[in-house]
């Protein structure tokens, strides 16, 4: 059975620290690893992650993944209180399939 | 301007009703899903349609039922609604199969 599992599942943290965000997963046909960030409503898209080792940045968040310890890492430096949300990693299977984790909810206090 | 618009945002239902919700994306994708997001936060992809064809149907009761009636419009229909049914339910859209959906804003679902 496909398992996505996030950590820390959530935390607090001041602005300006920096945090970083886990997600490893076991699926059948991983064709990429996208990230989302979800605030109230729609998940809004972040990053696809399709070769090992190359990180994507956008800004204060980046992203890496690895394909042989099958897992990926979101970072975010200088947090605002902005980036308050929840972080979700999906890997993309077959057929267009995102396979969700639970999320990790970020709460950024001023 | 919105590119996925889902109607109604919020729906408030007794159990055993029917219900629609209504899907439509400006983007010009050819790909649009329907994914259940339950009150653990959870997001499972419940169908997928490519240019009207069902491509995934998730183990999903037969009471819910995806209406594709072309590349822009997925509808979802359930019937005999349960209290198990509510649920944040998100339309999306891709082109292609390579991800990097863009979400419509969820209609909320409550069944009393």
């Amino acid at each position: 059975e496909d398992k996505v599992v996030q950590s820390p599942l959530s935390l607090v943290v001041h602005e300006g620290d920096t945090v970083t965000l886990n997600c490893s997963y076991e699926v059948t046909n991983f064709r990429s690893l996208l990230w989302y960030k979800q605030e109230k409503k729609a998940p809004t898209f972040l990053f696809m992650l399709t070769s090992s080792g190359i990180e994507k940045k956008s800004g204060r968040l980046s992203s890496i993944l690895d394909k042989k310890e099958l897992f990926s890492i979101l970072n975010i430096t200088a947090t605002q209180t902005g980036d308050s949300a929840v972080y979700l990693c999906a890997p993309l299977v077959d057929w267009g399939k995102l396979q969700f984790g639970a999320g990790t909810q970020v709460v950024v206090t001023p | 301007d919105t590119a996925v618009s889902q109607t109604p945002k919020y729906l408030v239902t007794q159990m055993g009703n029917d219900k629609s919700i209504k899907c439509e994306q400006n983007l010009g994708h050819d790909t649009m899903y329907w994914y259940k997001q339950d009150s653990k936060k959870f997001l499972k992809i419940m169908f997928s349609y490519n240019n009207k064809e069902l491509i995934i149907n998730e183990t999903v009761p037969n009471r819910f039922s995806p209406k594709s009636p072309d590349k822009a419009h997925l509808n979802l229909h359930i019937n005999s609604l349960e209290l198990g049914d509510s649920a944040v339910y998100f339309c999306a859209s891709s082109q292609g199969f390579q991800g990097g959906y863009t979400f419509g804003s969820g209609t909320r679902l409550t069944v009393v």
